[in-house]
């Protein structure tokens, strides 16, 4: 199967902090890449859907200026939690989906653990 | 919105023996999948098997089977000689046309020795 690779996997900032994860598929390119949030024992949140070349579509809820992303090329997409404070410590989940013709699915990064202190 | 139920928050199975997982959707699409994924402790979410709903025959993989009723918008999954290394939370998904994905609740599942 195809492989998404996430970093870091766990990170741990002081409050006012900016955290950037990365999310790079590794054998094939993903136009869209999704961005989830997860708290435990939960399910998945979605937060915002990565294009390439083009501005991210986010959640109702989901503040934009705080949860940047950029999707600069097929093969990476980034979210930077700007100003970090407590209540966005998480597991940060990335995704991607290979284009039309192949088979759905949704391919998973590793996830990022985020602690702000 | 589409949405995903899963019913049963926890349930426990006893090594090499059989259990159930439940899941119901609500949609209007004609033409979509349905996915269980799951996620082990280790957090990485994993592809157990898909269903497209034009195919009326029931997707397995190995030990893992689903019953597909798409009249009564249910995909529950079956898990055969339960294993150790089944232990995870198990998620129920949908894909539409609008190729997003909606998760259930999740059903955390417990193989006893």
């Amino acid at each position: 199967g195809a492989v998404v690779s996430q970093h870091p996997s766990w990170v741990i900032c002081k409050s006012g902090t900016s955290v950037k994860i990365e999310c790079r598929s590794l054998d094939f390119q993903a136009t869209t890449m999704f961005w989830y949030r997860q708290f435990p024992k939960q399910s998945l949140m979605l937060m915002a859907t990565s294009n390439e070349g083009s501005k991210a579509t986010y959640e109702q809820g989901v503040e934009k200026d705080k949860f940047l992303i950029n999707h600069a090329s097929l093969t990476l997409s980034t979210l930077t939690v700007t100003s970090a404070h407590p209540e966005d410590s998480s597991f940060y989940i990335c995704s991607a989906s290979r284009g039309a013709g192949e088979p759905p699915e949704l391919f998973f990064g590793s996830g990022t653990q985020l602690s702000v202190l | 919105a589409q949405t995903v139920t899963q019913s049963q928050p926890e349930m426990s199975v006893q090594e090499a023996e059989t259990v159930t997982l439940s899941c119901t959707y609500d949609t209007s699409e004609n033409n979509y999948y349905l996915f269980w994924y799951k996620q082990p402790p280790s957090r990485q979410m994993i592809l157990v098997i898909r269903q497209e709903a034009y195919k009326q025959q029931n997707a397995t993989e190995n030990r893992f089977s689903v019953n597909f009723q798409k009249a009564a918008k249910s995909f529950s999954l079956k898990i055969s000689d339960s294993q150790l290394g089944d232990t995870a939370m198990y998620f129920c998904a949908f894909m539409g046309t609008g190729n997003q994905f909606y998760f259930g609740t999740g059903t955390s599942l417990t193989v006893i020795p």
